[in-house]
């Protein structure tokens, strides 16, 4: 199985910081890499598909990159909406691993 | 608007049985795969099966393997999972998910249920 990791756990930001949450993947996943947002006592919403597309009615400022191995989601300015939980997760092989999550919280 | 609707949670006592419905609406349901996705309390996302469009393919984490069962009807545009030999670590919100696009759940998955709750105890 493919072992999905998130750094950080968890960090403190302000409205208007830009922020980089990485992703790494214990062997290659190719582009098979999607990035999702999950509020408290929500479903999972999908941001970034195929590591770096922004999927249809997200906000701009969330952008993906990376391949293989290490990839990162960037909110190029927090917005209020955005301080909640991330995961990442692989769809290169079954079964579909979910890193552990990186929660953003208010400073 | 696309939805999928989760129903059938309940409190089950170990070694139980229950089953899970994911109703869905608003597009062709049978040109896309399905997932099941659950949620401990507290916990982060475990994904746990994905059938194809037909339901001809289906495949499971290794977690419950042997032990659920996923179906669709495609004449009622219904995901099922059948679950059996329901263990304390089963408790969890379960969420279906529908795949972003025909290509099947490596392209993400793209609309959510809200999800229903599972809880396994004596």
């Amino acid at each position: 199985d493919i072992q999905m990791t998130q750094s950080p756990s968890s960090l403190s930001a302000s409205v208007g910081d830009r922020v980089t949450i990485t992703c790494r993947a214990s062997q290659s996943v190719s582009s098979y890499l999607n990035w999702y947002q999950q509020k408290l006592g929500k479903a999972p919403k999908l941001l970034i598909h195929g590591a770096s597309n922004l999927q249809s009615g997200v906000p701009s400022r969330f952008s993906g990159s990376g391949s293989g191995t290490d990839f990162t989601l960037t909110i190029s300015s927090l917005q209020p909406e955005d301080f909640t939980t991330y995961y990442c997760q692989q769809s290169f092989s079954i079964p579909f691993t979910f890193g552990p999550g990186t929660k953003v919280d208010i400073k | 608007e696309v939805q999928v609707l989760e129903s059938g949670g309940d409190l089950v006592e170990p070694g139980g049985s229950l089953r899970l419905s994911c109703a869905a609406s608003e597009f062709t349901f049978s040109t896309y795969a399905m997932s099941w996705v659950r949620q401990a309390p507290g916990k982060g996302l475990e994904w746990i099966s994905s059938t194809s469009g037909s339901g001809a393919t289906t495949y499971y984490a290794d977690s419950v393997k042997g032990r659920f069962t996923v179906s669709r009807d495609n004449s009622k545009n219904t995901l099922y999972v059948q679950m059996n030999s329901l263990r304390v670590e089963d408790t969890a919100v379960y969420y279906c998910a529908k795949a972003r696009t025909t290509g099947g759940s490596r392209d993400g998955f793209e609309f959510w249920g809200q999800g229903t709750l599972v809880t396994v105890s004596s």
